[in-house]
């Protein structure tokens, strides 16, 4: 157990839906990162925040988009869903740069 | 554009052999991680190497990082059914953030 949690764990919904991912950090870790996992295009970063701010960047569409909140947890919103949407969604968090550890991710199917 | 390739994609082997898979990158990275992940789970971390050249043994495991910064990899001795998993390699740039580059991975079986 990486003491990151994530919600739902496996989430079916359909093509144009809008769906938000949770996840809690680490007790004590002010960083939060989400990760795409395809079999095509394999692990993904998509987003950091840190203590509530965004951080950095990575391949994350414009119809994606995310937040931490004050008590550091965060959000993934995932909106007009295509086909192409479905993965595996992990988050991680860190201290701050350090070692980071992995949910068990959510798993998100697009019918 | 993958910038990290791990070779071979899969690699199926008998309880007891020795193993080597690799990560190759035409970048630079400030320092490169190892994870393995098992089905249902997130990457847990296995090892960071930072230095060119440097290598580092977790127990039946010995990584090493190449003297430019670019490859690494993983051999693994006498491999055992719980090694059985999916090898990521993932690239880090330096920086303020600690955004990684991660290969698409090795899935290795390891049949007892």
């Amino acid at each position: 157990d990486s003491g990151v949690t994530q919600t739902p764990k496996h989430l079916i919904t359909a093509t144009g839906q809008r769906v938000t991912l949770r996840c809690s950090p680490r007790s004590g870790d002010l960083s939060v990162y989400w990760y795409q996992q395809s079999l095509d295009q394999g692990l993904q970063f998509l987003i950091q925040y840190y203590n509530g701010e965004e951080r950095a960047k990575g391949n994350i569409l414009e119809r994606f988009s995310a937040q931490q909140f004050p008590d550091l947890h965060s959000e993934l919103n995932l909106s007009s869903l295509e086909l192409g949407d479905s993965a595996l969604y992990f988050c991680a968090s860190s201290v701050d740069g350090d070692t980071i550890y992995f949910g068990e991710g959510s798993w998100l199917t697009v019918v | 554009t993958q910038l990290l390739e791990q070779s071979p994609q899969f690699l199926s082997i008998q309880e007891g052999e020795n193993l080597t898979v690799y990560c190759n990158s035409s970048s630079v990275f400030s320092s490169l991680q190892w994870y393995r992940q098992e089905p249902g789970e997130g990457p847990v971390l296995l090892v960071t190497v930072v230095t060119g050249g440097e290598v580092k043994k977790l127990k039946r495991l010995t990584f090493q990082f190449g003297d430019a910064r670019k490859d690494s990899s993983l051999h693994i001795t006498a491999a055992q059914p719980g090694d059985t998993g999916l090898y990521l390699c993932a690239g880090e740039h330096g920086g303020s953030n600690y955004k990684l580059t991660f290969g698409k991975g090795t899935l290795l079986t390891v049949n007892p």
